[in-house]
């Protein structure tokens, strides 16, 4: 079974320029979360969906950042513009439902480096 | 300010001896959850507890649930260079929100 897929792998931008990244979870998992993770720290949780709704975007900077899970399956991260401090890895995952307890599988992330 | 603490951040060790990682917080969890995690991949779930004082084992990883459900241990005996990477303690509060703390750098020397 192919586990989360993320594109791409690493992405090098100038500030100020747009970037979007791309998420596609395992099959039937109905919820979605983008991560961003700084060099040396834990994952935060930017925004969750519960298939196609966003349920959880409390931590996502929207003056510059935005997302979308259309049709409840892929999903997309964009970031514009994108500053010198948005350096890091973004990390999407899925899980099957909404339980506090349930597995979240990660992609392998996409690192961003933003000069 | 850091939810959940891990100590220590970083660690190196010899293969063969063992070692404990903690993960604290003065918050409540209604579950904890460790991750291990690659360089270049994301992190990958290794056990989760839920009870107070819930102990279980993973071949030579030992995680151990606090009874106040407010933090958490992991040890592992006698290390092997398979073990290297980060591992990563994550509190759960309702619906899936899950709060990560700031890892611990495990590396294990041959």
């Amino acid at each position: 079974e192919a586990g989360v897929v993320q594109s791409p792998r690493y992405k090098i931008i100038e500030k100020k320029q747009p970037v979007a990244f791309w998420c596609n979870p395992i099959s039937g998992h109905n919820t979605l979360y983008w991560y961003l993770q700084n060099l040396g720290q834990g994952p935060e949780l930017l925004i969750r969906y519960e298939n196609e709704e966003a349920v959880d975007d409390s931590q996502l900077p929207k003056d510059r950042f935005s997302a979308e899970r259309l049709k409840g399956v892929d999903s997309t991260l964009k970031i514009q513009p994108a500053e010198l401090g948005d350096s890091a890895v973004y990390l999407c995952a899925s899980s099957l439902d909404s339980s506090s307890t349930d597995t979240q599988y990660f992609g392998p992330g996409t690192r961003l480096t933003v000069l | 300010t850091q939810l959940l603490e891990q100590s220590p951040q970083f660690l190196s060790i010899q293969e063969g001896e063992n070692l404990t990682v903690y993960c604290n917080s003065s918050s409540v969890f209604s579950s904890l959850q460790w991750y291990r995690q690659e360089p270049g991949e994301g992190p990958v779930l290794l056990v989760t507890v839920v009870t107070g004082g819930e102990v279980k084992k993973l071949k030579r990883l030992t995680f151990q649930f606090g009874d106040a459900r407010k933090d958490s241990s992991l040890h592992i005996t006698a290390a092997q260079p398979g073990d290297t990477g980060l591992y990563l303690c994550a509190g759960g509060r309702g619906a899936q929100k899950l709060v990560f703390g700031q890892g611990t750098r495990l590396t294990i020397n041959p």
